[in-house]
């Protein structure tokens, strides 16, 4: 099956600083989506791309697209303590609704 | 509260036992998704119903685990049973059509 490789795994920043993490796929994916997860939430919808090379921004968070259509990055610019939490990346192949998630990114947010 | 809706969020059940779990969608979203989270792991998708249909079932394991999404009511995750194995948050999730997907805050099952 489709596997997403999501790195890094875990990032510890200070406040202010920006931060940058990306998914890579074995497949070609026509839809990315990046969510964020607080600890014994649900996920949240962030950035939904559609496009190969589409860049998205939403506030103080960025996505793209890769031209590839096998990858895509999410940065989140001047972080706050508020950012802490696990970042995925999904993306859904074409013909299929549904979503293959990569294993998270843990930022920490140091004030 | 217009979002999707999960519950119980927490359940405990021993071996043997049956969980239901109960998932109502976002209002005007006739697309649900379940998915399953173990600790430290994203998340894998099981079923996918749209109402009265199961549309793809590929990530469900063929025994014990049953879904409906029913005309009326909500949506219902059942796992007959229950091994130790099963211990895990399970997300549902709806959307419009075929586009984005919103989540639930998930029910966090516990086997004893």
């Amino acid at each position: 099956g489709q596997q997403l490789n999501q790195s890094p795994q875990s990032m510890f920043i200070q406040e202010g600083e920006d931060v940058s993490m990306n998914c890579t796929s074995s497949s070609i994916f026509n839809t990315w989506l990046w969510y964020k997860q607080d600890p014994g939430e649900g996920p949240v919808l962030l950035i939904a791309l559609y496009k190969a090379g589409e860049l998205t921004s939403n506030g103080r968070l960025t996505a793209q697209f890769g031209i590839t259509r096998k990858d895509s990055f999410l940065n989140i610019s001047a972080s706050i303590p508020s950012d802490v939490g696990i970042y995925f990346c999904a993306g859904q192949e074409g013909g299929s609704e549904k979503l293959v998630f990569g294993k998270g990114t843990k930022l920490t947010v140091n004030p | 509260n217009a979002g999707v809706m999960q519950n119980p969020r927490h359940l405990v059940r021993r071996r043997g036992q049956e969980a239901r779990l109960r998932c109502s969608p976002m209002k005007g979203h006739s697309h649900v998704y379940w998915y399953r989270q173990l600790p430290e792991e994203g998340l894998k998708f099981m079923v996918y119903l749209q109402k009265e249909n199961i549309i793809d079932e590929s990530g469900m394991p063929k025994e014990r685990f049953s879904a409906e999404f029913p005309k009326e009511g909500p949506s219902i995750l059942r796992i007959q049973q229950v091994v130790r194995g099963d211990s895990a948050a399970y997300f549902c999730a709806s959307s419009y059509a075929t586009y984005e997907q919103y989540f639930g805050p998930g029910t966090r099952l516990t086997v004893t």
